[in-house]
């Protein structure tokens, strides 16, 4: 089955930028989706098709898929983008969703 | 657009649950509806998908033979049913509405459900 994956946690500060990876095979010959999750709360679609933004989701966000990885870019992430991130890709008609990566802002 | 669950509920061992999804503010019929869940502290783990408009469901090979996805368009509403539930199965139960552009065509799950907590217990 396809996997995809992601680093477990990752920490940044806010002037720095956020970039958190999702890595599966030839995932750049597949369409990428980026889901937000707050505590509590259920996921957020924040990319879809790889780099598009919904609508209400800041330009702080952004994306790209190339080769074997898809990546989203928070630039100058804020307090409230600390959450969980979770990546998504279909496989054969399959959802497949990545494992999640935890992002703290210090 | 708008996806709105059932209340939490929480069962023995053995039994089964049905969690329901009630859309609202767009067309119910021609749309795929996915069923998602989240066991505690874990990541989201997909269970399968329901055409609203055929009924024609696709699961995934785990839960297949356990779950049973329907729907009913008069009332705009789909559910998913889990049987012979057991402690493995306490998660939060959350339902999707995939929406696709063409050319492609390309897919994305826009909006979700509050999400349904099922405690096996």
């Amino acid at each position: 089955s396809y996997e995809l994956t992601q680093p477990p946690s990752l920490s940044v500060s806010p002037g720095q930028t956020a970039t958190i990876t999702c890595s599966g095979d030839k995932l750049g010959t597949k369409y990428t989706s980026w889901f937000q999750q707050r505590p509590g709360q259920p996921p957020l679609l924040v990319i879809y098709q790889d780099n598009k933004r919904p609508s209400g989701i800041p330009e702080r966000f952004s994306g790209s898929n190339s080769g074997n990885t898809a990546t989203l870019t928070i630039s100058g992430p804020q307090s409230m983008d600390e959450a969980d991130y979770y990546c998504q890709a279909w496989d054969n008609s399959i959802v497949v969703f990545g494992g999640g990566t935890k992002l703290t802002v210090l | 657009v708008q996806l709105v669950q059932s209340g939490a509920e929480v069962k023995k061992p053995g039994a089964s649950v049905k969690v329901s999804c009630k859309a609202s503010g767009h067309t119910f019929t021609g749309n795929y509806l996915h069923w998602v869940r989240q066991a505690p502290g874990s990541g989201l783990e997909w269970m399968g998908t329901i055409n609203t408009n055929s009924g024609g469901t696709r699961y995934a090979q785990k839960f297949q033979g356990r779950v049973t996805m329907t729907r009913d368009a008069a009332i705009s509403t789909t559910y998913m049913e889990v049987a012979r539930l057991t402690t493995d199965d306490t998660a939060v139960y959350y339902c999707a509405k995939e929406d696709y552009s063409t050319p492609g065509p390309i897919y994305w799950l826009d909006p979700w459900g509050q999400g349904t907590l099922v405690t096996v217990s």
